[in-house]
């Protein structure tokens, strides 16, 4: 597509339950990341994927978090027991290589009630 | 943790004047990027200059990076009531990782009066 599409735009979940948000990025963009952006502030990282390996999950901040990308196109952030400091709005970029700048999709807003 | 430190945080202008922005970082580069961000919508992608550059332009933005200071700054020239926005710089930083995880700063919200 002609740029990075995420869904839901929204999302509203009650606390303890489980959340899968999606990230389809530019056709033939080998990097994406996903990032997290609390109210006022900048966007946290939190994975990096090239194609389909992962390999750097440093910022995930608790193991209730897991991302996948199983065939290096379409990646998934889930949320496993939603604590309502998850509330954020959630990034996801592509970029074609190294050295470039990133296309970010609109993001998931995912409230935590 | 955030590596680049925006200032001001808040600018607000009229039309048609300058709006400049700075953001200072800690450690060595690879680049630095800034980037626009409108009310509820995902970062747009203004400018990357590279550490071995000192000025970039692109229509009416203006890019200066100084290493030596670990500055930069992104000047708007003759602005529009649509340049308003949050503003962030973005750094990779050198001997990190190979593949430009950047890092933001916290943003300088810039507000144009018709």
């Amino acid at each position: 597509g002609a740029g990075v599409s995420q869904s839901p735009r929204y999302k509203v979940a009650k606390r303890g339950q489980d959340v899968a948000l999606r990230c389809d990025p530019i056709s033939g963009h080998v990097s994406l990341f996903w990032y997290q952006q609390a109210l006022g502030q900048g966007p946290e990282f939190l994975t990096y994927f090239q194609n389909e390996a992962q390999l750097d999950k440093s910022g995930l901040p608790s193991d209730r978090f897991f991302a996948e990308r199983p065939e290096g196109s379409v990646s998934t952030l889930k949320i496993q027991r939603t604590q309502q400091e998850d509330s954020a709005v959630y990034l996801c970029a592509s970029s074609p290589r190294t050295g470039y700048g990133y296309t970010f999709g609109s993001g998931t807003r995912l409230t935590v009630v | 943790s955030q590596q680049g430190e925006e200032d001001p945080q808040a600018l607000s202008i009229q039309e048609g004047e300058n709006a400049t922005m700075n953001c200072s970082y800690k450690t060595s580069i690879n680049n630095l990027q800034w980037y626009r961000q409108n009310s509820g919508r995902g970062l747009v992608h203004l400018i990357l200059i590279r550490s071995n550059e000192r000025e970039k332009h692109s229509g009416r933005l203006r890019v200066t990076l100084d290493t030596s200071k670990k500055s930069s700054s992104l000047l708007i020239t003759a602005s529009r009531a649509a340049d308003t926005a949050s503003y962030f710089c973005a750094t990779d930083p050198a001997g990190g990782t190979s593949y430009g995880k950047l890092t933001f700063g916290q943003g300088t919200i810039l507000t144009v009066h018709p």
